[in-house]
Parts: structure tokens; C-alpha cells; sequence
């Protein structure tokens, strides 16, 4: 059974600092990851799609990598901003329609 | 483009009662999806469609629920004779062909069974 987890739960940082967000998962053969964004009572956005042929994507602030041998996956945020505060969900896809998803950390970001 | 549009975005209802969510995916998607949420865990899967053709269903999906997508473009999902534990968000989303391309989520609807 294809698992996905994320530590930890939730992460304070101040203003401006670099952070990383991490995700694990059980299956190597994973077909893809997506990181999203939740605001509270909101739908997903999505910010990083990687490929398992890809090692790392970029857009603005963010970077994310994969990483199949370890089974991890991290997502990393420069100079946060307070409008970064949101829960970081990432899914991995494995080898069939079904996302699975971790449990999310709820990011603050603290002026 | 106007996105992945659920309504509506908020139902309270009493247990027992029936309710309908409808999602409208982006106009070239031809696979939809619905995942269900509950608070504090990341969304989980309950069924598909590629095209008007329901192509998997989770085990989550009891008989009480059903979705349809009859034109391959709008779908319902129904749950009949509500449950407190069907109290969740259901999030529909879309893309084009396969699993390589980004999954676009809606803001999703809301359910509140008292």
C-alpha cells in the first residue's frame, strides 16, 4: 500500500527565512509528485508538478525535489513572505489514477 | 479558462436528508475526479471519469453515494440518506489525458450533517 507522509504536522518561521518542507513515501515507483497549497476552507492549489525523470522543479520562491531512491521529497520556500502561511499538501501518483495524499503541514509564517 | 467551479460551496443538512454537489472542470478536461476531506487530513480518493465513463471507484464510495457524468462535461455527486460522517469537504478536479499533466482542484463544497 502506497503511503505518504508529512513531518512535521505544523512549522513556525519568522519573516523572511528559507524553509523546507518535507514529504516521504513508501512506493519508489512513483509515477509523479505535486505539491499544493491549501488556504483554510479552501480547494488546492497546485504550485510544483515533478516527473519521476525529473530531479527538481522550480517556480518563483519555490523549488521542489524528488527524490525515488530515498522516497522523499522536499519543498523549499526562500525568503518567506506571511502570505506563504497555508497547509503544504503533496500526493504522489503510483502508477494509477489515484493521488494519495500526505496529511498536509500547516505552515505560519510569523511578521 | 475559468477554472473548476463546485456548487455550492456550503451544505448544512439534517441526517437522512439527500444532497447533490456539481462540479463544471475546465472545458477541455476530459477526466474528473472527486476526493473527499476531512479536517486535518489530506483529501482522499473516491471516484473518476475519463470522458462520461466512470472509470474506478474507491471503496470510500458506499451505496449511498453516486456520480455521474452524462455528457462528459459537468458532474453530480449524490449522497443519499446523509450520515454526521459524511460531514467533509468533496473537492472535484480536472485535467487533460493522463497523470502527467497538473491535477486542477476546485474550491470545493462543504458538507454539514447534523
Amino acid at each position: 500500500k502506497q503511503e505518504v507522509t508529512q513531518i512535521p504536522a505544523a512549522l513556525s518561521v519568522p519573516e523572511g527565512e528559507n524553509l523546507v518542507l518535507n514529504c516521504s513515501f513508501t512506493d519508489s515507483a512513483i509515477y509523479n509528485l505535486q505539491w499544493f497549497r491549501q488556504d483554510p476552507g479552501k480547494g488546492l492549489t497546485s504550485l510544483l508538478l515533478i516527473q519521476s525523470s525529473q530531479r527538481e522543479q522550480t517556480s518563483g520562491r519555490l523549488n521542489a525535489s524528488l527524490d525515488k531512491s530515498s522516497g522523499r521529497s522536499t519543498l523549499y520556500i526562500a525568503a518567506s513572505q506571511p502570505g506563504d502561511s497555508a497547509t503544504y499538501l503533496c500526493a504522489g501518483l503510483f502508477g494509477n489514477e489515484k493521488l494519495t495524499f500526505g496529511t498536509g503541514t500547516r505552515l505560519t509564517i510569523i511578521p | 479558462d475559468t477554472g473548476v467551479s463546485q456548487d455550492p460551496r456550503h451544505k448544512i443538512t439534517k441526517r437522512g436528508q439527500n444532497v447533490t454537489f456539481r462540479c463544471d472542470p475546465i472545458s477541455e478536461h476530459n477526466r474528473l475526479y472527486w476526493y473527499r476531506q476531512t479536517l486535518g487530513q489530506g483529501p482522499e480518493f473516491l471516484t473518476y471519469f475519463q470522458n462520461e465513463a466512470q472509470l474506478e471507484k474507491s471503496r470510500l464510495l458506499s451505496d449511498r453515494f453516486s456520480a455521474e457524468r452524462p455528457k462528459g462535461s459537468f458532474s453530480t455527486l449524490e449522497i443519499q440518506r446523509t450520515e454526521q460522517g459524511d460531514s467533509a469537504m468533496y473537492l472535484c478536479a480536472s485535467r487533460l489525458g493522463s497523470g502527467a499533466n497538473v491535477l486542477t482542484f476546485g474550491a470545493g463544497s462543504r458538507l454539514t450533517v447534523l
